[in-house]
């Protein structure tokens, strides 16, 4: 089946830029979306079709692609970003959902 | 948008649970719809969804479980449905409805004896 790989965690200083991956073999050709969930909430919607920020979303949060990778990252990094990121996108045909494993992100 | 998850509980293992997605603020009709559902202190898990009737209505099921879940909707009440069959303890979670775009807040269910 297929998957999408995250790193378990990254952790950063307020202010720095944080950079949470997610590798696929669908990529290249499927949109990614990006999640950011707080304890006890539900997950909100942070980055859609690889590079798109809803409005609301602060203009810290930018997507990219590169190949089989996207990347979400963060520059300037706030303590309320502390949080889990979750990517999402589709397998190959288009049809099967599948979230990474999801990154703990840690502001020092 | 709002979309508000109810019909969860406890059940025992074996049993059978129906839950329901209200949803408002959107065109329901012209939205695809999927049941996400996250296990006590584990990551976000796609289990279906079910394209608009436009799209030609069809259902895809995550490999963990088809054959027991069943989606469903009814876009006259602008509602979403899981029918849960055969429950296992391991189907324990938080389960969302959403749009991709937005989410619930999620309903807990509990698989227990």
């Amino acid at each position: 089946s297929y998957e999408l790989t995250q790193p378990p965690s990254v952790s950063v200083s307020p202010g720095q830029t944080a950079r949470i991956t997610c590798s696929g073999d669908a990529l290249p050709t499927q949109y990614a979306f990006w999640y950011q969930q707080k304890p006890g909430q539900a997950p909100l919607l942070m980055i859609y079709r690889d590079t798109e920020r809803p409005s609301g979303i602060p203009e810290r949060f930018s997507g990219s692609r590169s190949g089989t990778t996207v990347t979400l990252t963060i520059s300037g990094v706030q303590p309320e970003d502390e949080a889990d990121y979750y990517c999402l996108s589709t397998d190959s045909t288009d049809t099967f959902w599948v979230f990474g494993g999801g990154t703990k992100l840690t502001v020092l | 948008v709002h979309l508000v998850e109810s019909g969860g509980g406890l059940v025992k293992p074996g049993g059978s649970l129906r839950l329901s997605c209200a949803a408002s603020g959107f065109p329901f009709t012209s939205a695809g719809m999927s049941w996400v559902r996250q296990a006590p202190g584990k990551g976000l898990e796609w289990i279906g969804r079910v394209k608009t009737k436009a799209d030609g209505g069809a259902t895809y099921y995550a490999a963990s479980v088809k054959g027991r879940f069943i989606i469903s909707r009814d876009d006259s009440k602008n509602t979403l449905y899981l029918q849960m069959n055969s429950l296992k303890t391991e189907d324990t979670a938080v389960y969302y409805c959403t749009t991709i775009y937005f989410w619930g807040q999620g309903t807990l269910v509990t698989v227990s004896s």
